[in-house]
């Protein structure tokens, strides 16, 4: 049973199109998060919520817009894909802030 | 923002050869964690640390929590093959939900 599950593992889509990657987690962690590796596999963290409460909200371009229905989901979605958003996105979670568990990611590329 | 000082930044090494990475950081964690990460894969947690001057060992592997707070290593001993992906050092402040810092990653190649 996967801890930390995204869907999809990859997405190829157009620029200018609106997408959305979705996490769940079944460790019964209270936050989750969304980080964003790059090309150089530099990781950065975007979004982060508690009990579906954003609580971190990095300097990222407001085309995109998570959402927590509860605490065992986060969503993302991105509107108006540009080349630049083409990187993996992984989903985590956490107890309290520690543990964190880490998804298998969403490798995005925008053509 | 503010960035962990990885190194190195890679290495090629021969199977049994002992490995050593390491971060800094120009501000203090109060908690030091290492994973690795496989190919398509997210990173898995390898060590984690929460005091400092604290030595942790998992396997073959062993870190340390630096003294100032402001750095940590990482050993691999007697590597084998499967020791390659990308190993990260990540930091955490004070409190529950505060995010990771990431270093850039130090990538392994372990050649037979």
């Amino acid at each position: 049973d996967t801890a930390v599950s995204q869907t999809p593992k990859y997405l190829v889509t157009q620029m200018g199109n609106d997408k959305s990657i979705k996490c769940e987690q079944n460790l019964g962690h209270d936050t989750m998060y969304w980080y964003k590796q790059d090309s150089k596999k530099f990781l950065k963290i975007m979004f982060s919520y508690n009990n579906k409460e954003l609580i971190i909200n990095e300097t990222v371009p407001n085309r995109f817009s998570p959402k927590s229905p509860d605490k065992a989901h986060l969503n993302l979605h991105i509107n108006s894909l540009e080349l630049g958003d083409s990187a993996v996105y992984f989903c985590a979670s956490t107890e309290g802030g520690y543990g964190y568990t880490f998804g298998s990611g969403t490798r995005l590329t925008v053509v | 923002g503010q960035q962990l000082n990885q190194s190195p930044q890679s290495m090629f090494i021969q199977e049994g050869e002992d490995v050593s990475m390491n971060c800094t950081s120009s501000s203090i964690f109060n908690t030091w964690l290492w994973y690795k990460q496989d190919p398509g894969e997210g990173p898995v947690l390898l060590i984690a640390l929460y005091k400092a001057g604290e030595l942790t060992s998992n396997g073959r592997l062993t870190a340390q929590f630096g003294i100032t707070r402001k750095d940590s290593f990482l050993n691999i001993s007697a590597s084998i093959p499967s020791d390659v992906g990308i190993y990260f050092c990540a930091g955490q402040r004070s409190g529950g939900y505060n995010k990771l810092i990431f270093g850039a990653g130090t990538r392994l190649a372990v050649h037979p």
